[in-house]
């Protein structure tokens, strides 16, 4: 079976510019959240989805959206780039609340 | 106080010896606890689970969670270069809407042959 995947691997974007992230999970899973990496932290809750409505939201800026597509593949988006949204952004699909099944996520550079 | 601690290492270790792991946490209303294995450059991976207190064992690996104490462990016997990873902890307590985990900052181990 095919795990979580990401698209796509690496990014490199300018400060100021939009990005778009995206993501297939598991087949058969319908809750899709997003994750914030940065170098040398643990993953830092973003988004959560579940049958294409938000369940949750982080503490991060309005500046990241998301949403989810009837297919349950999801998208995450970062208007207005800044330095330090450099990181890696991590995926995952779930079937039980708890046990996330992670992709190997999405490596973003802002210069 | 953050939520959750992790004592990031680096934890080095010869092969064969136990790795004790630990996190500690301050919200007590934390019911599920878990624990992800991330290797370089890879997602993190689902090692362990364990919900409320007790004592939870695969092959060589054993959870244990003191919810009195608010401290958990992971312990790996028979310990494997192969292992040689980030540990993460990870916590939840699901009375939210959101599925909402909080992770700690992970711990380097090396396991040296």
């Amino acid at each position: 079976d095919a795990g979580v995947t990401q698209s796509p691997t690496h990014l490199i974007k300018t400060r100021g510019q939009h990005v778009t992230l995206r993501c297939s999970p598991i087949s058969g899973h319908k809750s899709v959240s997003w994750y914030q990496q940065v170098l040398g932290q643990g993953p830092q809750f973003i988004f959560q989805y579940y049958e294409k409505e938000e369940r949750g939201r982080g503490n991060f800026p309005d500046r990241f959206s998301a949403r989810q597509f009837p297919n349950y593949s999801s998208e995450l988006n970062v208007n207005a780039l800044l330095l330090g949204d450099s990181a890696l952004y991590l995926c995952a699909s779930s079937l039980d609340r708890w046990a996330l099944h992670f992709g190997n996520g999405t490596r973003l550079t802002v210069t | 106080q953050k939520e959750v601690e992790q004592d990031p290492g680096p934890l080095s270790v010869p092969e064969g010896a136990i790795v004790s792991l630990n996190c500690t946490y301050s919200n007590s209303a934390f019911q599920y606890f878990m624990w992800y294995r991330q290797y370089s450059r890879k997602g993190p991976e689902l090692l362990m689970y364990t919900y409320s207190s007790g004592n939870k064992e695969d092959g060589r690996f054993t959870a244990q969670v003191d919810k009195s104490s608010k401290y958990i462990s992971l312990f790996i016997r028979d310990s494997q270069p192969s292992d040689s990873a980030t540990y993460l902890c990870a916590m939840s307590d699901l009375m939210n809407r959101d599925d909402k985990i909080i992770f700690g900052k992970g711990t380097r181990l090396h396991i040296l042959p």
